[in-house]
């Protein structure tokens, strides 16, 4: 068990629906993580929170979204499904200060546009 | 910009023999390099890393990796394999510390199949 907590671990909807995937990070670590994990994709970076504030952007659509609130958790919205946004998604956390690269992940939530 | 390579998309391997999944990186400057295990329905986890210092690091269940600079190669080792080892393994690279804190870019994984 790494600490880190995501829900719900499996959604199916449809296209054109809305969804918030969650992410409780380990007790204490700051930083957030969301990765896309898709068959014809491979694992992509989305994007990174520290502390409440947006710290780096990777691949991530503009109908995605996502923030982390002042209890460190953090949420990711997905907008206007298509079908090629099913895929799992992670989250990781790590802590300030920790050691380099050594990320903790969730299981994932594995979403499933129809 | 950063990124690494997994050349087999699987490793086919018999109990009791040695196993190398292997990952070359492309990075300006010098390279943080790391593995890490997925197994089904689970999380990554952590294995192993290179930072700095000597080439042959050692990681968690008995795997090591070797940096060799001259071949941009951190090719994941393992003396003898275990049926339980078989999952699905990805190499990554630290992005420059830039803003990117612990963003790190993963490879296309290599699935590790050991057979009795």
């Amino acid at each position: 068990d790494s600490g880190v907590t995501q829900t719900p671990k499996h959604l199916i909807t449809a296209t054109g629906q809305r969804v918030t995937l969650r992410c409780s990070p380990r007790s204490g670590d700051l930083s957030v993580y969301w990765y896309q994990q898709s068959l014809d994709q491979g694992l992509q970076f989305l994007i990174q929170y520290y502390n409440g504030e947006e710290r780096a952007k990777g691949n991530i659509l503009e109908r995605f979204s996502a923030q982390q609130f002042p209890d460190l958790h953090s949420e990711l919205n997905l907008s206007s499904l298509e079908l090629g946004d099913s895929a799992l998604y992670f989250c990781a956390s790590t802590e300030a200060g920790g050691p380099v690269g050594e990320l903790f992940f969730g299981e994932g939530s594995r979403l499933t546009v129809l | 910009a950063q990124s690494v390579a997994q050349p087999e998309d699987q490793v086919n391997v018999a109990e009791g023999n040695p196993l190398t999944v292997k990952c070359t990186y492309s990075v300006s400057g010098n390279p943080y390099l790391f593995w890490y295990v997925q197994y089904p329905n689970r999380g990554l986890q952590f294995l192993l890393k290179y930072i700095t210092g000597d080439n042959l690091v050692k990681g968690s269940y008995g795997f090591e990796a070797e940096f060799n600079k001259s071949q941009t190669s951190f090719h994941l080792k393992k003396p003898s394999a275990l049926v339980s080892d078989s999952a699905l393994y990805f190499c990554a690279v630290r992005d420059p510390v830039t803003g990117g804190g612990n963003k790190l870019t993963f490879g296309t994984g290599t699935q590790l199949k050991v057979e009795l």
